[in-house]
């Protein structure tokens, strides 16, 4: 696709359960970012891949989140045990490196009920 | 860490006015500010941004002015229209770190 492509767009989840959330760059991308917005906030840094490693997670809030690239184009964002202040929009971005432009996607909108 | 501080908040103006978003960081390894227009349930999409070694940019309507010793940056939009209306973030980050840090965002309402 042209795009950074983001699903689902939507995801309800009862408090306790194990939700993923995918994100698919710009094919060539080498550099992906996830980023978690709360309502009225700017997005908020959760964790950088550079190809199929975790460069930089020191954004994740707690050991309940985790995210994988394996073979360093799509990437699974994956949330254990979810609770009710995990419901945000999940934004995913890509560059064609680290010091290029970043391309948002859609993103999710996650709510725990 | 980064810290961004933007305002206002939210600001209104009346079509062909201009509109200034100020934005302060707190890191001074940081190098690297673009901003962002976000529209109501969309994605945040870049409309311009600035590197430490420049002091301004200009890209039609839109202009960034940067102040690293001061370290503030801002976002000017002349001759405002109605479809500018948005929230718009400013960011920054160095590129030893690559994440951005987001500032809160401003709300801009552009009055017909």
């Amino acid at each position: 696709g042209a795009g950074v492509s983001q699903t689902p767009s939507n995801k309800v989840t009862e408090k306790g359960k194990y939700v993923e959330l995918r994100c698919d760059p710009i094919s060539g991308h080498t550099a992906l970012y996830w980023y978690r917005q709360s309502l009225g906030q700017g997005p908020e840094f959760l964790i950088y891949f550079q190809g199929t490693g975790a460069a930089d997670d020191s954004g994740l809030p707690n050991d309940r989140f985790f995210a994988v690239r394996p073979e360093g184009s799509v990437s699974t964002l994956k949330i254990q045990r979810t609770e009710r202040g995990d419901s945000a929009v999940y934004l995913c971005a890509s560059s064609v490196t680290e010091s290029t432009e970043a391309f948002f996607g859609q993103g999710t909108r996650l709510t725990v009920v | 860490g980064e810290n961004v501080e933007q305002h206002p908040s939210t600001l209104s103006v009346q079509e062909g006015d201009s509109a200034v978003i100020k934005c302060t960081y707190s890191d001074s390894a940081s190098n690297y500010f673009p901003w962002y227009k976000q529209e109501l349930g969309k994605r945040p999409q870049l409309i311009i941004d600035i590197r430490s070694n420049v002091g301004e940019k200009k890209d039609q309507r839109i202009a960034v002015t940067l102040n690293k010793t001061a370290k503030h940056f801002s976002l000017h939009i002349t001759e405002t229209q109605p479809e500018d209306s948005a929230v718009y973030f400013c960011a920054a980050s160095d590129t030893g770190r690559r994440a951005l840090t987001f500032g809160s965002g401003t709300r801009l309402q552009v009055q017909p």
